[in-house]
C-alpha cells in the first residue's frame, strides 16, 4: 500500500463548481499535512498546511480525519486558475527534525468555461 | 529575492554519459531535497541533507546515483552513467527546518533530463 494516495482524476468541472478531493495516509503517526498546487510543467508549491482543527484560506478549505486517517480539500467558486495538479503531502515523522515529506502523486482538475 | 536555483534546466545526454544536476537552496535554509518526477512514479524522494549532512538517502535508485553538498549554497546530483529509464524531471528542494513541524519546502524549476 502506498504512504499516500490519492485519486488521479482528472476532475472536470464548469466554473464556478465546488470541487473536493480526498487523500489517504497509511502512518497513523504522522504529524503534518499539506497540499501543494503544481501547474503543468513546473514546480511543486505550496497551496495550504492542514490543521487538525481545519482551515480555510479564501475558497479553499482544509481538512484532517485522523481517524479514518485523510484529508481533504474543497475548492469553492472555481475558477479557470484552479486547474492544476493538487499533491497531497504527508509528513511521516514524529520527529520535526526529521523532515522528509512524502508526496501523493497528485489529483488532476481541469476547470471548463 | 532569488529562489532555489537549478541548471541546467535541460538536458539532453546519451546513454553512458555522465551528468551532473546543480542546485544552489535558498539562502538561510538549512535542508535541501533532491526529486525526480515521472508520469509513472510522480514526485519521489531521492536524498534530503540537514546542515549539508546527507540524512536519507534511501530514495537513490542505484549506485549510478551520487548526491553531494560541499557547502549550505551549492549541492550536485549525478549519475554515472546514465540509462534512457532516468529521464524524468529532477526537482531540488530547500527549506528551514527546526522544532516544530515541518516548514514549507521551497522548489526549484526543476531540470528536465533525456536520456537517448
Amino acid at each position: 500500500r502506498k504512504e499516500v494516495e490519492q485519486d488521479p482524476g482528472p476532475f472536470n468541472v464548469p466554473e464556478g463548481a465546488t470541487v473536493a478531493f480526498n487523500c489517504t495516509y497509511s502512518n497513523s503517526a504522522s504529524q503534518s499535512f499539506f497540499w501543494y498546487r503544481q501547474d503543468c510543467r513546473k514546480e511543486p508549491k505550496l497551496l495550504m498546511s492542514v490543521y487538525s482543527s481545519g482551515n480555510e484560506d479564501g475558497r479553499f478549505t482544509a481538512q484532517l480525519n485522523r481517524a479514518s486517517q485523510y484529508i481533504s480539500l474543497l475548492i469553492r467558486d472555481s475558477k479557470l486558475s484552479d486547474s492544476a495538479t493538487y499533491l497531497c503531502v504527508v509528513n511521516p515523522s514524529r520527529y520535526s527534525s526529521a523532515s522528509k515529506i512524502i508526496f501523493g502523486s497528485g489529483t488532476r482538475l481541469s476547470i471548463r468555461p | 529575492d532569488a529562489g532555489v536555483i537549478q541548471s541546467p534546466r535541460h538536458e539532453v545526454t546519451e546513454m553512458g554519459q555522465e551528468v551532473t544536476l546543480r542546485c544552489k537552496p535558498i539562502s538561510g535554509h538549512n535542508s535541501l531535497f533532491w526529486y525526480r518526477q515521472t508520469m509513472m512514479r510522480g514526485l519521489e524522494l531521492l536524498i534530503y541533507f540537514n546542515n549539508n549532512v546527507p540524512i536519507d538517502d534511501s530514495g537513490m535508485p542505484e549506485d549510478r546515483f551520487s548526491a553531494k553538498m560541499p557547502n549550505a549554497s551549492f549541492s550536485t546530483l549525478k549519475i554515472q552513467p546514465s540509462e534512457p529509464r532516468d529521464s524524468a524531471v529532477y526537482f531540488c528542494a530547500s527549506s528551514w527546518t527546526g522544532t516544530g513541524d515541518s516548514n514549507e519546502q521551497f522548489f526549484g524549476p526543476g531540470t528536465r533530463l533525456t536520456v537517448l
